[in-house]
């Protein structure tokens, strides 16, 4: 049973880079067939996706965070890791990490999610 | 970016009722559709992808519809675990996510 788990700060200062880290267990990041992004959400508000790592090791941001977004991956320990630099409040959310895997017809979908794990962007 | 509206935005029902949640995208998005469940602290839960195939292990009585920019999640018996906020999501291009909309006890 693939189980993702996030870690880091709960407190960034503004300015600062946010660092996050997924650990997986029960499956390999460097495996074929799954993409490892990075979600989040702000309170009471929706979804937004942030970027992928491929198993090659490249990446796709969404376009409106690619300026400030970095995601890179340890294989030998299983993890991967979001950096987002120059916070504002406005990153201010929960940060969660997914497993995409695809469907039939080659949709991607997030279908593991870890816990999420909360992040201020405060002085 | 794929734009994506969901309506209603919340809606309260009682333990048996029918639900029907609707997603529209700005854009066709083929089978690239799908639906997630979450509950209140909790990450979101794949329920219903490509748009009518239920993950392994959600029941039946959730089920998906639609085609093109138009897509319905429907809750056919309302049961007290199912309170929670629902959000339809494309994968066509950039993944985006609809405003969610909020199930609540009536």
């Amino acid at each position: 049973q693939v189980q993702l788990q996030e870690s880091g700060p709960g407190l960034v200062k503004p300015s600062q880079t946010l660092s996050l880290t997924c650990s997986v267990s029960g499956g390999s990041i460097s495996s074929g067939g799954y993409y490892w992004s990075w979600i989040r959400q702000p309170a009471g508000k929706g979804l937004e996706w942030i970027g992928r790592i491929y198993p090659s090791g490249s990446t796709n941001y969404n376009p409106s965070l690619k300026s400030r977004v970095t995601i890179s991956a340890d294989t030998p320990k299983n993890q991967f890791s979001l950096n987002l630099n120059s916070v504002t409040a406005a990153d201010t959310a929960v940060y969660y990490c997914a497993r995409e895997g695809f469907s039939m017809f080659g949709a991607n979908v997030f279908d593991i999610w870890g816990q999420g794990t909360m992040v201020t962007v405060s002085p | 970016d794929i734009q994506m509206t969901q309506s209603p935005s919340s809606l309260s029902a009682s333990i048996g009722d029918r639900v029907t949640i609707t997603c529209r995208a700005s854009q066709t998005l083929s089978k690239y559709l799908h639906w997630y469940q979450q509950k209140s602290g909790q990450a979101p839960r794949l329920l219903i992808y490509d748009v009518s195939t239920l993950k392994s292990g959600v029941p039946s009585r959730f089920s998906g519809s639609g085609s093109g920019t138009d897509f319905t999640l429907t809750i056919s018996s309302l049961q007290p675990e199912d309170f929670a906020t629902y959000y339809c999501q494309q994968s066509f291009s950039t993944p985006t996510f609809g405003p969610g909309t909020k199930v609540d006890i009536k």
